[in-house]
């Protein structure tokens, strides 16, 4: 069972045009990480949202933590080609040891010139 | 910069070998982990360290084992590498903390023969 499920799985869109990523679960989250994987790279953080509600932004990225700190959801506007790249969300379960990150399975974003 | 570093991007071993994978973060991080990545399943957590000598399996610890003898290093081990074992495999560090952000190395692609 997938603890955080993420959609769509793949997106391809138009340089400007703008997009949501959605990263959902049945299980309450102390905590919701976005990361950006570049090809042949690493993962590197986007954000940490922790209260329910909380909505950080980070240029042309905004990240909304929902009230019940049950999903989350990251909106690019007027997308770039270097903004391609696989999109996953990672939280820390409530109530659960606060260094195991539970990864959903990502989002590939394709932005196109 | 913190950084993580792997000792390969890219390792051929056949069916059989001993595999060693090596892992150093410059960070003083508490924890280390050894993560596996496979397209459509996502990262899955092998292995996980807290502190020196120390660690717990994740949840796909089974064909592996890891060593900690020092803070920055942390090794994953395939005792006798299989074909189902061909991944990209990801090394991270994070301090420990609630809500901590978790830092990548660049990853191994390794394939088994």
């Amino acid at each position: 069972t997938q603890l955080l499920e993420q959609s769509p799985q793949f997106l391809s869109i138009q340089e400007g045009e703008n997009l949501t990523v959605y990263c959902n679960s049945s299980s309450v989250f102390s905590s919701l990480q976005w990361y950006r994987q570049e090809p042949g790279e690493g993962p590197v953080l986007l954000v940490t949202v922790v209260t329910g509600g909380e909505v950080k932004k980070l240029k042309r990225l905004t990240f909304q933590f929902g009230d019940a700190r049950k999903d989350s959801s990251l909106h690019i506007t007027a997308a770039q080609p270097g903004d391609t790249g696989l999109y996953l969300c990672a939280g820390f379960l409530s109530g659960g040891s606060n260094y195991k990150l539970t990864f959903g399975k990502g989002t590939l974003l394709t932005v196109n010139p | 910069d913190v950084k993580v570093t792997q000792s390969s991007r890219y390792l051929v071993k056949r069916t059989g070998e001993k595999v060693f994978l090596e892992c150093v973060q410059d960070m003083d991080h508490e924890n280390m982990f050894w993560y596996r990545q496979d397209p459509g399943l996502g990262l899955r957590l092998i292995y996980f360290s807290y502190d020196v000598k120390m660690k717990e399996k994740g949840d796909i610890p089974e064909g592996y084992s890891v060593s900690r003898e020092k803070k920055e290093r942390f090794s994953l081990i395939l005792e006798s590498a299989s074909t189902n074992q061909t991944s990209m495999y990801l090394c991270a560090s994070s301090f420990r903390r609630a809500n901590t952000e978790a830092f990548f190395g660049q990853g191994t692609r390794l394939t088994v023969v």
